[in-house]
C-alpha cells in the first residue's frame, strides 16, 4: 500500500472549518484514500473514503486532487468533540491487501474554544 | 455499520501468563482484524481471522506468542501468551462488512487496554 504523510498536529477554532491535509505520491490506480479518527481512549471511526471524485458525507468531505497524490479532509464547522487523531490511510478494496489498513502516525487536531 | 464489543476492557496481568481477549459483533461479519496500539503509538495490525480458516499473522507477528480463535461468524478471541512488560498495549478487533464484494471501512472495537508487570 502506498505510503501517506501528514503533518503531526493541527489546531482549529471552534465553529471553523478544519482542513486536513494528506500526501500519497506513490498511489496506485486501483487505492482508494480512506480517513480515519480515534478519539482518546476509543476505537478508531471510519469517517469517509474516495477514489478520483470529491466526497461528501454527513461528517466531512474528501477533496482528492486531480493527479490523486494529494487529498484533503474538511470538517467544515469543527467542534471540540472533533479533536483526535485523524488517520489518512491508502489502501485497495480488494486483492492481496484485503482489507489491511496501514495506519500512520495521523495528525492530531485540536479543536479550541 | 456493526456493534463490537470487547471484554475485557481492561486488565493488568503478571509477566510469564496469558491473557484471552473476546471480540463480539451484532451481526455476521466474513472478515475479522486484531490490532495493537502501544502507548503513544498508532495502532498494527496483528493478524486477520477469518471463519473456517486459520488466521493470517502480520510479519512480526507469530502465532505462538498470538493464537486466534474465530469458531464462528459473530466472534473471535486472541490471545496474548507468555506476556511481557513489551505486550502493554491496547488490543483492538475490528470488522469489514463487504457490500457488493467490494470492503470499504471497517469497525473498530472499544480495545482491551493491556498492562503487563
Amino acid at each position: 500500500d502506498a505510503k501517506t504523510t501528514q503533518p503531526p498536529s493541527m489546531d482549529c477554532a471552534e465553529g471553523r472549518a478544519a482542513n486536513l491535509p494528506c500526501n500519497h505520491s506513490t498511489i496506485s490506480g486501483n487505492e482508494y484514500v480512506y480517513w480515519y479518527r480515534q478519539i482518546h481512549s476509543q476505537g478508531p471511526q471510519y469517517i469517509i473514503h474516495g477514489l478520483k471524485n470529491n466526497e461528501t458525507n454527513e461528517m466531512a468531505s474528501l477533496i482528492i486532487t486531480e493527479d490523486r497524490k494529494s487529498s484533503t479532509l474538511i470538517l467544515p464547522h469543527a467542534t471540540l468533540r472533533d479533536t483526535a487523531v485523524y488517520y489518512c490511510i491508502v489502501s485497495s478494496a480488494g486483492g492481496t491487501s484485503y482489507g489491511k489498513l496501514t495506519f500512520g502516525q495521523g495528525t492530531i487536531l485540536t479543536v479550541h474554544p | 455499520s456493526a456493534v463490537i464489543s470487547q471484554k475485557p476492557s481492561r486488565d493488568i496481568c503478571q509477566r510469564g501468563t496469558s491473557l484471552t481477549i473476546q471480540c463480539q459483533v451484532d451481526s455476521q461479519v466474513t472478515m475479522m482484524f486484531w490490532y495493537r496500539q502501544q502507548p503513544g503509538q498508532s495502532l498494527t495490525l496483528i493478524a486477520t481471522a477469518n471463519q473456517g480458516s486459520e488466521a493470517t499473522y502480520e510479519s512480526g507477528f507469530v502465532i505462538d506468542k498470538f493464537p486466534i480463535s474465530r469458531p464462528n461468524l459473530t466472534f473471535s478471541t486472541l490471545t496474548v501468551s507468555n506476556m511481557s512488560p513489551e505486550d502493554s498495549s491496547i488490543y483492538l478487533c475490528s470488522v469489514e462488512p463487504v457490500t457488493a464484494g467490494v470492503v470499504y471501512e471497517q469497525y473498530f472495537g472499544p480495545g482491551t487496554r493491556l498492562t503487563v508487570t
